[in-house]
């Protein structure tokens, strides 16, 4: 089966500017996660979806950071304005069911914000 | 707080040396854990998770819950097994699973 798929793998933008990222999971997975890894740490949970409903998004900086699935398969990740602690990797996760902890990873988004 | 702590951020063994990568977690409730594997240049994948009891790639982990951990172990450690190592506890939370990543152990196997 193809994996999760993520774009871009590298952006480099200015602060304040604006970024999206997007993810399409496994078919047939129905939760989707976005976690944000910044270098020396472990991943973050950003936003879990269920199909196209959100299930947690407590650490979401919902200020500056957005995110999408519609149709509840594709979802879109966006940040506007970045901040330089925004850089970091944005990695896609999907899973068969929202009960699991068994995840499947993209390869990541690698944001530098200058 | 529930969380996971992995204490090490860096393992350096020899070829053929036993392995033990610490994970300690702090949860309420009946835990679920995992062991997360990122080889260079690759994808975070599962590497094996303490429900399924089985060892994977000569890798095995025990749950202790009275000492709350879950510590990674190999008899014999390889040079293919140089790689970040993520201990992850499925957090449950008025009735949404969210799963939470330590900050990684790094392994080396030096030849």
């Amino acid at each position: 089966e193809a994996g999760v798929a993520q774009s871009p793998r590298y952006k480099i933008i200015e602060k304040r500017q604006s970024v999206a990222f997007w993810c399409n999971p496994i078919s047939g997975h129905a939760t989707l996660y976005w976690y944000q890894q910044i270098l020396g740490q472990g991943p973050k949970l950003l936003i879990q979806f269920q199909n196209n409903g959100v299930v947690d998004d407590s650490q979401l900086p919902k200020d500056r950071f957005s995110a999408e699935r519609l149709k509840g398969v594709d979802s879109t990740l966006k940040i506007q304005p970045a901040k330089l602690e925004d850089s970091a990797v944005y990695l896609c996760a999907s899973s068969r069911e929202y009960s699991t902890g068994e995840l499947f990873f993209g390869e990541g988004s690698r944001l530098t914000v200058l | 707080a529930q969380r996971v702590t992995q204490p090490e951020k860096l393992l350096s063994v020899f070829k053929g040396a036993p392995v033990e990568l610490k994970c300690n977690y702090s949860y309420s409730g009946s835990p679920e854990l995992f062991w997360y594997v990122q080889y260079s240049r690759q994808r975070l994948q599962l590497l094996l998770r303490h429900i399924s009891r089985e060892s994977i790639k000569g890798f095995t982990a025990d749950l202790n819950k009275g000492e709350t951990s879950f510590h990674l172990k190999k008899p014999f450690a390889q040079e293919e097994d140089s790689a970040m190592y993520y201990c992850a506890l499925l957090l449950s939370s008025g009735g949404s699973y969210i799963p939470t990543f330590g900050r990684g152990t790094s392994l080396i196997v030096h030849p």
